[in-house]
């Protein structure tokens, strides 16, 4: 079936360190992989998007990856704020559902001082 | 000008009471949803409507009925409200025609607390 799988639930790391996430996704044949950020008491929003096509891509300090092969990707993000400190999602559009997003369970990202 | 704009914001009432949620998106997107988020944060599909047909419906009880007047408006009303219908609701709506698979753009959600 559709399934998404998000880890860690929680990740704490110093002003400054890098933070990586990984999804692993159940369907060979998925095209099109999300992240989203939701601080808290607000809505998700998209950050970054990859499709399969695309090995990588970058916006300034986040980045993805994506392995077809592994069936997995990544969310890294680099010289973290506090200001990045929320909880993450992946999603992963699976084939013939073209309306329908699979969240993860969720990463809550926690940058310290 | 919010994109997805859902009301109310806040919503609490007893158990057995009937409550409805609307929705509007000014993004010209053909498909609307609703998503669930437990108190455990985890996001899940409801309900999907690509210009006013209902294509996804993912399990959920009888109790919830979505509306689609039309492509920009998807309510949900909900009969009957349990404790655990507890959550935080949100619209969301995206361009999915031709292929264009555009990104979900969310509302800022309501919270439903049933006592």
């Amino acid at each position: 079936g559709e399934n998404v799988e998000q880890h860690p639930s929680t990740l704490s790391v110093q002003e400054g360190d890098s933070a990586v996430i990984k999804c692993t996704y159940s369907d060979s044949a998925s095209n099109y992989f999300p992240w989203y950020k939701q601080e808290l008491g607000k809505r998700p929003q998209l950050i970054i998007d990859i499709r399969s096509n695309v090995g990588e891509k970058k916006d300034q300090r986040i980045a993805v990856t994506l392995n077809k092969t592994a069936k997995h990707f990544s969310l890294h993000i680099t010289e973290t704020q506090p200001e990045d400190s929320a909880v993450y999602f992946c999603a992963a559009r699976f084939t013939g559902t073209a309306s329908k997003l699979t969240f993860g369970t969720g990463t809550r990202l926690q940058v310290t001082l | 000008d919010t994109a997805v704009s859902q009301t109310p914001k806040y919503l609490v009432t007893q158990m057995g009471n009937d409550k409805s949620i609307k929705c509007e998106q000014n993004l010209g997107h053909d498909t609307m949803y609703w998503y669930k988020q437990d108190s455990k944060k985890f996001l899940k599909i409801m309900f999907s409507y690509n210009n006013k047909e209902l294509i996804i419906n993912e399990t959920v009880p009888n109790r919830f009925s979505p509306k689609s007047p039309d492509k920009a408006h998807l309510n949900l009303h909900i009969n009957s409200l349990e404790l655990g219908d507890s959550a935080v609701y949100f619209c969301a709506s995206s361009d999915v025609g031709t292929g264009r698979n555009s990104p979900l753009h969310f509302g800022n959600g309501t919270r439903l607390t049933v006592t």
